[in-house]
Formats: C-alpha cells, sequence, structure tokens
C-alpha cells in the first residue's frame, strides 16, 4: 500500500500568514494527488485536484506544488475561514490512502 | 446542483448486518464512478470502496473486503454499501462520495454507524 506521510499534524499560525502543509508518498504517485478541507461536523470538500490545480470556487489564496515525492498545499494570507482540517489524498492505486490530517487553527 | 444523501445508519451490535444508501441527484450518476470513505470518531479518513460506471468493477479495502459489497442501481441514481459481520472497529461515520477523474468532488454530509451491544 502507498503510505502518505502528512506533516504537521496540526498548526496554530496567525491572520495572514502563509501555511505549508506537506504530504509525502511512499511510492510514485505521479500528479494523482488532491487536497480537502473538512470543518467540524462537515463532511470533506475538494480544494486541489491532480497535485495543483484549484478546485472551482476555492479561493486562490490556496495553491498546490509538488516536488519529487513531496505534494505541498500552500495557504497565502491566511484568513479565519481556511481553519480546519486538511487531508491529502492519492488516488494512483487501490488502496487509495489518505494523509493523517493537519489541523490549522488561528493563535 | 449536485446532491448525496446518506442514510440508513444507525445502531448496530458486532456481527449484524446493516445497509447503507445513498441518493444521488443534480447529475448524471451513471456517468461517475462512485465511493464510499469512512471517519472513525475523531479519527482521519479511510476509503473503503469503489464502484465504476457501471458497477462492473469493484475495489475495497483489505479489512472490509468480503464483508461489504458496493454496488449501484444507475436507474434509480442509488449507491448502496451492503455491510456484513459488522465489528466494532467499523463505527464510523460513511460517506458518499462522486469520484471525477482522480479525486472525489462531491460528497455527502455522512451517516453514522455504530457497531456496539
Amino acid at each position: 500500500d502507498i503510505q502518505m506521510t502528512q506533516s504537521p499534524s496540526s498548526m496554530s499560525v496567525s491572520l495572514g500568514d502563509r501555511v505549508t502543509i506537506t504530504c509525502r508518498a511512499s511510492q510514485d504517485i505521479g500528479n494523482y494527488l488532491s487536497w480537502y478541507q473538512q470543518k467540524p461536523e462537515k463532511s470533506p470538500k475538494l480544494m486541489i485536484y491532480g497535485a495543483t490545480n484549484l478546485e472551482d470556487g476555492v479561493p486562490s489564496r490556496f495553491s498546490g506544488s509538488r516536488s519529487g515525492s513531496d505534494y505541498s498545499l500552500t495557504i497565502n494570507n491566511l484568513e479565519s475561514e481556511d481553519t480546519g482540517i486538511y487531508f491529502c489524498l492519492q488516488h494512483k492505486q487501490y488502496p487509495l490512502t489518505f494523509g493523517s490530517g493537519t489541523k490549522l487553527e488561528i493563535k | 446542483e449536485v446532491q448525496l444523501v446518506e442514510s440508513g445508519g444507525g445502531l448496530v451490535q458486532p456481527g449484524r448486518s446493516m445497509k447503507l444508501s445513498c441518493a444521488a441527484s443534480g447529475f448524471t450518476f451513471s456517468s461517475f464512478p462512485m465511493a464510499w470513505v469512512r471517519q472513525a470518531p475523531t479519527k482521519g479518513l479511510e476509503w473503503v470502496a469503489t464502484i465504476s460506471t457501471s458497477g462492473g468493477s469493484t475495489y475495497y479495502r483489505d479489512s472490509v473486503k468480503g464483508r461489504f459489497t458496493i454496488s449501484r442501481d444507475n436507474a434509480k441514481s442509488t449507491l448502496y454499501l451492503q455491510m456484513n459481520s459488522l465489528r466494532s472497529e467499523d463505527t464510523a461515520t460513511y460517506y458518499c462520495t462522486r469520484r471525477d477523474g482522480y479525486c472525489f468532488d462531491y460528497w455527502g454530509q455522512g451517516v453514522m454507524v455504530t457497531v456496539s451491544s
């Protein structure tokens, strides 16, 4: 199975900060990587697909990038509505595997 | 507007069965693979199963293989998850989700399944 190692597990940041969350894949997954935001008691929301593509309706302060087996979600100019838990997902092969999640809080 | 509405959850004893349903609307259901993803209380997301557009291909995580069956009725725009021989570790919120390319672009609100005596 492909392991997705996500870091950090939690972050406490200030409004206006730049935030980067990373997932490292244990095997080659190409660009079959997506990012999801989950608010408390809500279902996940697709933010980024294909490692770098912004889902329709997602603010442009969100972006995705790849460097080798490391995949990053970056949020520029953090806003209060960006709090929540972020997960990555590899869709290269079954079983599909999620990262363990990053809880993003405002200081 | 795409909508996915799960139903069928609740409290069930270990070893018993339960069937989840997901009613889809707002898109051509038969054109999209569908999946179930679960989340145990206070835990992360875990993929459970995926089904192809026709239902001819299905994929499962090892821990549910042989116990769970994913199926679909394209005429009714409904996705199902038959869960047999339930275990305490199956306790989770189960989400129905639509696969678009290589991501899950729409999710239902989730349905809670609690396996306990």
